[in-house]
């Protein structure tokens, strides 16, 4: 099966400043990738994706890269301000039998932006 | 619009008893995963279903866990005989179906279970 890893697990960034968090897999027949994120005691919450046929995305300060022949995809967010502070978890979902998504969660990284 | 409703947000069980969370998707949406979230991990994915079908459930242990989605209803996660290591928080997303599909998964705000 799909097993998607995230690095770094704790991210620390001065307000203004960008932040990356990245993130390989290893199912080939992965190709949506979605990105999510998580305040405390919610649920987790979609900002973000992108899909095996495009290499860049992007929505206003958060974009997303992806690079199919390495197996791994990058979340920027750029101008961080302290509501950016949340849990961030990316994930990958191959096609699956019934038309849904099964989407294996990397292990999160936890986002703080200081003042 | 409603969005994935859980019920109930906290559960306290103790050792031994059972425990049943519900979960109504959104409207419209014919597609229901379970996830279960330690401290301080990720989700991991349990079950997926369709109404009255079980489409994978590869994520579930094979003892005393089990899921459905009636016809008419909300789904349910029946936790039986629990033990400690089943305290966690556990989430219910919705989809469309197939054909509406972008790919999104709609996230509940999840059920907390503490098993004392």
């Amino acid at each position: 099966g799909e097993n998607v890893e995230q690095h770094p697990s704790t991210l620390s960034v001065q307000e203004g400043d960008s932040a990356v968090i990245k993130c390989t897999y290893s199912d080939s027949a992965s190709n949506y990738f979605p990105w999510y994120k998580q305040e405390l005691g919610k649920g987790p919450q979609l900002i973000i994706d992108i899909r095996s046929n495009v290499g860049e995305k992007k929505d206003q300060r958060i974009a997303v890269t992806l690079n199919k022949t390495a197996k791994h995809f990058s979340l920027h967010i750029t101008e961080t301000q302290p509501e950016d502070s949340a849990v961030y978890f990316c994930a990958a979902s191959p096609k699956v039998t019934g038309g849904g998504n099964k989407l294996t969660f990397g292990t999160g990284t936890q986002l703080k932006v200081e003042l | 619009n409603a969005g994935v409703m859980q019920n109930p947000r906290h559960l306290v069980r103790r050792r031994g008893q059972e425990a049943r969370l519900r979960c109504s998707p959104m409207k419209g949406h014919s597609h229901v995963y379970w996830y279960r979230q330690l401290p301080e991990e990720g989700l991991k994915f349990m079950v997926y279903l369709q109404k009255e079908n079980i489409i994978d459930e590869s994520g579930m242990p094979k003892e005393r866990f089990s899921a459905e989605f009636p016809k008419e209803g909300p789904s349910i996660l029946r936790i039986q005989q629990v033990v400690r290591g089943d305290s966690a928080a556990y989430f219910c997303a919705s989809s469309p179906a197939a054909s509406g599909n972008t790919g999104e998964l709609f996230f509940g705000e999840g059920s907390r279970l503490t098993v004392l």
